[in-house]
């Protein structure tokens, strides 16, 4: 079955630090793979997806993220963050009809 | 403007008691499916559908039920509420799932069952 683990539960950045969120994923097959954000009080947005082609996936509000095979993941960064990036944010791969999240990891970003 | 709806917003209910959540998406999306969401669990999908009439279970189906008898509508339908369905429900919607298409999320039901 697939999975998606979030290894860290909670992150403290400071603003204009760099950024990097862990997902690491069990999956047969090449998944189709997101990063979700969901600001306090809020659904959830897409940042940003991959299910072929260029390895590194650029996204909204400067994100990009890189799908790597060998290591299983698909690893979240942000070069420099901003105080409005403090949100919790969401793995999540896809198969056969289901999407599935990982845990989530909050990010905290002090001044 | 394209969005998916959730009504009510907000709902503290008894155990028993019947109540149905309802979601609707303007954009004609095939794909519909509800999720809940519980600290430290993430989201956890709790039934979907890729088109009208068409409905199969999430990871966690037990206690509620579903139906799409048009394409805009999934309403998601708890019988008999237990006070371990306190959570907070989304509903989501795309134009279709397997090729990578952006699911896009209603704002959210909180839900507390005493």
């Amino acid at each position: 079955a697939q999975s998606v683990t979030q290894p860290d539960i909670h992150i403290t950045v400071s603003e204009g630090a760099s950024l990097e969120l862990r997902c690491n994923y069990s999956y047969g097959a090449t998944p189709y793979l997101f990063w979700y954000v969901q600001s306090p009080g809020q659904g959830l947005q897409l940042l940003l997806k991959y299910f072929s082609g260029d390895t590194l996936v650029q996204g909204i509000k400067g994100f990009e993220a890189e799908f790597k095979r060998s290591q299983s993941s698909f690893n979240l960064r942000k070069p420099s963050v901003h105080w409005s990036d403090a949100a919790e944010y969401f793995c999540a791969v896809y198969s056969w009809g289901k999407l599935q999240f990982g845990a989530g990891t909050q990010v905290v970003v002090t001044p | 403007e394209a969005q998916v709806t959730q009504n009510p917003r907000y709902l503290i209910t008894v155990t028993g008691k019947k109540l149905t959540v309802t979601c609707s998406q303007n954009m004609n999306h095939e794909y519909m499916s509800w999720y809940r969401q519980d600290p430290g669990l993430g989201l956890r999908q709790i039934y979907y559908s890729m088109n009208v009439e068409v409905t199969d279970k999430g990871d966690v189906p037990e206690g509620y039920k579903v139906s799409r008898k048009e394409k805009r509508n999934f309403p998601l339908i708890l019988e008999s509420p237990s006070p371990n369905q306190t959570s907070l429900y989304f509903c989501a919607s795309s134009e279709d799932l397997t090729d990578g298409y952006e699911q896009y999320f209603g704002p959210g039901t909180r839900l507390t069952v005493t």
